[in-house]
């Protein structure tokens, strides 16, 4: 089944404890993104990366990392979370990137740091 | 002002009814997308759309370049139609990159 994975699905963490909340998709897709939404704001781009070794930054991309050493994977990593963060985390794919294709999206990941 | 606006913010109808959901934007733009979330937070991709209409189902997608000016239609709704629809295009000078608008929230009563 044609998917995009995330894990863990739901995280409670402490402030400044590092984490990496992991994305994956099956579909040979190379465009990957991660958003994250809050309520009142929206849905807000994190990073994206049009391929393997391509990210970019999105529009809130501060305390953020990724990764894209393969072209399923495509982690998020806190290096040390902050109250700000606590979110619900979503990561998504496409074949190409948004001007061609609709996106897939997993199923989120919803974290507090508290 | 926002990138994207979406009108109505919240709407209610009921089952049966043709319902339209707006969305505004001021950047330029060659493709405009459609999102489905329901509650309990998953987030569907419904329509991709750079000119015209598009259909899927009961739902349909315009969108009129020149006005900057994209509609979601659903036609015959139901309660599983309950849902917030978000509209989200390119940011300005940056294809990959999306701006959303902030949704809405529709409540289809039986």
């Amino acid at each position: 089944e044609a998917q995009v994975t995330q894990n863990p699905r739901y995280l409670i963490t402490v402030t400044g404890k590092k984490l990496t909340v992991t994305c994956s998709q099956n579909m040979n897709h190379e465009y990957m993104s991660w958003y994250r939404q809050d309520p009142g704001l929206g849905l807000r781009q994190i990073y994206y990366s049009m391929n393997v070794e391509v990210t970019d930054k999105g529009d809130v991309p501060e305390g953020y990392k990724v990764s894209r050493k393969e072209k399923r994977n495509f982690p998020l990593i806190l290096e040390s979370p902050s109250p700000n963060q606590t979110s619900l985390y979503f990561c998504a794919s496409s074949p190409t990137g948004l001007l061609s294709y609709e996106q897939y999206f997993g199923p989120g990941t919803r974290l507090t740091v508290t | 002002k926002n990138e994207v606006e979406q009108s109505p913010q919240n709407l209610t109808a009921q089952e049966g009814e043709f319902i339209t959901i707006n969305c505004s934007y001021s950047v330029g733009i060659s493709a405009l997308h459609w999102l489905q979330q329901h509650p309990g937070g998953g987030i569907v991709s419904l329509f991709m759309l750079s000119s015209g209409k598009k259909k899927h189902g009961r739902l349909i997608a315009t969108i009129n370049i020149q006005e900057k000016h994209s509609s979601l239609h659903i036609t015959a709704s139901h309660p599983r139609d309950s849902a917030v629809y978000i509209c989200a295009v390119p940011g300005r000078g940056a294809t990959n990159k999306l701006i959303f608008g902030t949704g809405t929230l529709l409540a289809v009563q039986p």
